[in-house]
């Protein structure tokens, strides 16, 4: 069972375009969203993060949406640039008191940025 | 700036035998976390730790087994090593929401 999902592997987007990646979750108890970056050989690092108390976040370049009746969140990139050519993974947590901060993650999404 | 460091980065095992995954922080965080990353697939919980001598089951915990008995450590111990460990393990550690991750130990089972 899925509790968070990306459902496009892969995205492909000319350089100075929107880069705009999806998110969908089930578990109504997330509250706190995040995505991260990864490059090959390398661990994931944090990019941006969205309270559920919020819609939309910006940090830059970067914006994420967040829809909680839809349950779904968006990663927006503007403008895009090779170099944000990734593995984006979407995340989703709650504080569960024992359990602490639990990420779960989406299978992530490939984005190449055309030059 | 050290982080979260993961020893080694790569290692190759033949089935059935056992190793330890090394993953020191120096943030002073008191979460930390062992995922997996099988191609394809999004990041997997196979064991999280809340503090110093407390650990608990994740996702995917069979097949391996934790300690955490200071801050700074938390090894991820692989008893009798399978082909279906094969996989990408990352350590990983958070003071809250926002968890910082190693770079990765690349493992496979032969």
């Amino acid at each position: 069972d899925q509790q968070v999902k990306q459902n496009s592997p892969s995205l492909s987007v000319q350089e100075g375009r929107i880069s705009i990646l999806n998110c969908d979750y089930t578990n109504s108890m997330f509250d706190y969203f995040l995505w991260y970056k990864k490059y090959p050989a390398e661990g994931p690092t944090f990019l941006i993060s969205i309270s559920s108390i919020k819609d939309k976040n910006e940090d830059g370049r970067f914006t994420v949406f967040l829809n909680k009746s839809a349950k779904h969140l968006s990663l927006h990139i503007v403008p895009s640039q090779p170099g944000d050519s990734a593995v984006y993974f979407c995340a989703a947590t709650f504080y569960s008191g024992a359990g602490s901060y639990q990420l779960t993650f989406g299978k992530g999404t490939k984005l190449s940025v055309i030059p | 700036n050290a982080g979260v460091t993961q020893t080694p980065k790569f290692r190759i095992l033949k089935i059935g035998q056992s190793m330890t995954l090394q993953c020191t922080q120096d943030m002073n965080h008191n979460y930390m976390y062992w995922y997996r990353q099988d191609p394809g697939m999004g990041l997997k919980l196979i064991y999280y730790s809340v503090g110093a001598g407390i650990t608990d089951k994740g996702e995917v915990p069979n097949g391996y087994n934790v300690s955490r008995s200071t801050t700074e450590d938390f090894p991820l111990r692989l008893e009798l090593a399978a082909p279906s460990q094969t996989s990408v393990y990352f350590c990983a550690s958070s003071g809250g929401f926002e968890a910082f991750f190693g770079q990765g130990t690349r493992l496979t089972v032969v």
